[in-house]
């Protein structure tokens, strides 16, 4: 089953302490991308990545890092956590051929970070 | 500043009543706009891509159509299933790899 997987749904931990959020897809693409999901404010891009070793900022990217070393595999990193990254977190991916049809992305099914 | 803007935040309806769901966009250039269903932790889903003004889709009991500058989001004798925040989405040129959101439509359909 074509599916994107995050790891892990939901995490409470306090300020300061660095913390991964693993994503993975079984479906070969070469896009990835983190979003955040707030209330009021949708979905916003943090980070994407192009394919392997090739990331790039989105719009809310700081206190963010993310790495791309296996092309299933997009972890995002916070490094020092704080109460404004409290929040749902999406992974998605898609294909970047040219025939790959309809820029549709395949989401996660999300984790939701919480940080006192 | 490219924008979505999604209306209304929420729709409640009577089962069978039909109604519309609007995605107004202010952007460069549009290549591509997306419509997403979301229920409840979970992520979004694909729907449909529209892509020049006049296009439409339909799957089901939805059909999304496009105009240069608003989408619809039509659906016809809803049912309590179709409850779900419904997002919308335009990639742009120059940044086609980024969605830009809007803050979504939460429908509630009861019976």
């Amino acid at each position: 089953e074509a599916q994107v997987t995050q790891n892990p749904r939901y995490l409470i931990t306090v300020t300061g302490k660095k913390l991964t959020v693993t994503c993975s897809q079984n479906m070969n693409h070469e896009y990835m991308s983190w979003y955040r999901q707030d209330p009021g404010l949708g979905l916003r891009q943090i980070y994407y990545s192009m394919n392997v070793e090739v990331t790039d900022k989105g719009d809310v990217p700081e206190g963010y890092k993310v790495s791309r070393k296996e092309k299933r595999n997009f972890p995002l990193i916070l490094e020092s956590p704080s109460p404004n990254q409290t929040s749902l977190y999406f992974c998605a991916s898609r294909s970047l051929l040219r025939d790959s049809g309809s820029y549709e992305q395949y989401f996660g099914p999300g984790t939701r970070l919480t940080v006192t | 500043e490219d924008q979505v803007t999604q209306s209304p935040e929420a729709l409640r309806l009577q089962e069978g009543e039909s109604s519309s769901l609007n995605c107004s966009y202010t952007v460069s250039g549009l290549r591509g706009l997306f419509w997403y269903r979301q229920d409840p932790g979970k992520g979004p889903e694909f729907l449909f891509t529209l892509y020049s003004a006049g296009e439409e889709k339909e799957k089901e009991r939805l059909k999304a159509t496009l105009t240069k500058k608003e989408s619809f989001l039509h659906i016809t004798a809803p049912k309590p299933e179709d409850s779900a925040t419904y997002l919308c989405a335009v990639s742009i040129s120059g940044g086609y790899n980024k969605l830009i959101f809007g803050a979504g439509t939460r429908l509630a359909v009861h019976p």
